[in-house]
């Protein structure tokens, strides 16, 4: 069966400073990945996805970043933390089966304070 | 535009009261539906999902949902809610052609004992 891990899980950082969040899928290949923001109290917000190695589009200008080093790694960065980026991040994945939309899973995310 | 609207932010049920949570949408294409449940803290985790065929969807515990394309709804259900219900719900809409989720502001749920 697959699973999706992030971590960390909880994550307190000062304001300026860098940002590394991981996300992993086992058990599928060639999985599409997300990342999504959830404001405290809001909604998702879609910030990336990758349907491939490299492959990368980003739904929303901001000081994040997204890459895909491997089939299954899906990372989340920052050069310089602002205080709006506090929230929590939430990764998902679907599998790739050629006929398009598919079912999201999401991993247990990770709480970041920003301060 | 396409959208997904979730009129109620709050609901508040008695334990062992039946349920419905809303969900509308507008979207251009034959939609796939879907809705996520999500504790306090923990990521979202798939109630049901409807793609086609019958319009009445059975989910996990417990949960249904009817697929109304005349309305534009796919209602959320349950017949009795447990204290364990109490959550934030979901309602999300993608196409087949659409890797991206529209997704509802969320209805947190709140049963009284």
């Amino acid at each position: 069966s697959q699973t999706i891990h992030q971590w960390p899980a909880t994550l307190v950082q000062p304001v300026g400073s860098p940002l590394s969040l991981e996300c992993t899928v086992e058990g599928t290949s060639n999985p599409n990945l997300y990342w999504y923001r959830q404001a405290a109290g809001r909604g998702l917000q879609l910030l990336f996805y990758s349907v491939g190695i490299g492959q990368i589009s980003s739904e929303v200008p901001q000081n994040l970043s997204a890459s895909r080093p491997q089939d299954r790694q899906f990372i989340l960065s920052s050069k310089k933390l602002l205080l709006s980026d506090s929230g929590f991040y939430l990764c998902a994945w679907t599998k790739e089966t050629g006929r398009g939309q598919e079912t999201q899973y999401f991993g247990p995310g990770t709480r970041l304070l920003v301060l | 535009a396409q959208s997904v609207t979730q009129p109620d932010i709050h609901i508040t049920v008695s334990e062992g009261a039946s349920l419905e949570l809303r969900c509308n949408y507008s979207y251009g294409a034959t939609p796939y539906l879907f809705w996520y449940v999500q504790s306090p803290g923990q990521g979202l985790q798939l109630l049901l999902k409807y793609f086609s065929g019958d319009t009445l969807v059975q989910g996990i515990k417990g949960f249904e949902a009817e697929f109304k394309r005349s309305q534009s709804s796919f209602n959320l259900r349950k017949p009795s809610v447990h204290w364990s219900d109490a959550a934030e719900y979901f309602c999300a809409v993608g196409a087949r052609s659409n890797y991206q989720l529209i997704w509802g502001a969320g209805t947190k749920l709140i049963i009284k004992p």
